[in-house]
């Protein structure tokens, strides 16, 4: 069965500083990957997705994730986080489940910006 | 472009009391979810629709959750009689047709709900 883990639950980064969320899938083809931004009292917002081609993703808000097959890995960068980008962000994969395909959701890792 | 709607945004019950959440995708949204989210846990899907048909509902609590979309736009989740372990954030997502590929998914700012 697919599975999505973010081994960090939170994170605090200074303004300014680069930022890594770490997300590790398990499937047993090539998933679709997708990280998404939850902002409080709001939905989610989908940053980028991966379905195949290029690894390294471009995504909104200056956003990047670079697929890495052989260490199973979806990780999400930022080169300068800027305090709007506090928020709660999750990993995801899609996969097709008992003739469906959907989403399966990480945990969240809350990311925290200090001045 | 108007995004997805949910109400209420907030509800608080006690148990064994009944809840219903309402929600509108955006319009020409073929397909429509809803997702549970636990406090501390990735959203999890509970049932989606294709029009007004049921796609997939495995994980859909069926002796208490029952959701409907009768005339294949807006949705309706009922939870009849709510438990503690109800508390959560009840998030309405759409998309254009449906399938994880190649379609986004907008999500609804959620209806967080409370049972004492």
């Amino acid at each position: 069965a697919q599975s999505v883990t973010q081994p960090d639950i939170h994170i605090t980064v200074s303004e300014g500083a680069s930022l890594e969320l770490r997300c590790n899938y398990s499937y047993g083809a090539t998933p679709y990957l997708f990280w998404y931004v939850q902002s409080p009292g709001q939905g989610l917002q989908l940053l980028l997705k991966y379905f195949s081609g290029d690894t390294l993703v471009q995504g909104i808000k200056g956003f990047e994730a670079e697929f890495k097959r052989s260490q199973s890995s979806f990780n999400l960068r930022k080169p300068s986080v800027h305090w709007s980008d506090a928020a709660e962000y999750f990993c995801a994969v899609g996969a097709w489940i008992f003739g469906n395909e959907k989403l399966t959701f990480g945990t969240g890792t809350r990311l925290t910006i200090i001045p | 472009e108007a995004g997805v709607a949910q109400s209420p945004r907030y509800k608080i019950i006690e148990k064994r009391q009944s809840v219903a959440f309402w929600c509108n995708p955006i319009s020409g949204h073929a397909t429509l979810y809803w997702y549970q989210q636990i406090l501390g846990q990735g959203p999890k899907l509970l049932i989606q629709f294709q029009n007004n048909g049921v796609v997939d509902d495995s994980q859909l609590p069926k002796d208490r959750f029952s959701a409907e979309r009768l005339k294949g736009v807006d949705s309706t989740l009922k939870i009849q009689p709510a438990k503690l372990e109800d508390s959560a954030v009840y998030l309405c997502a759409s998309s254009l047709r449906g399938g994880v590929g190649q379609e986004t998914q907008y999500f609804g700012p959620g209806t967080r709900l409370l049972v004492l």
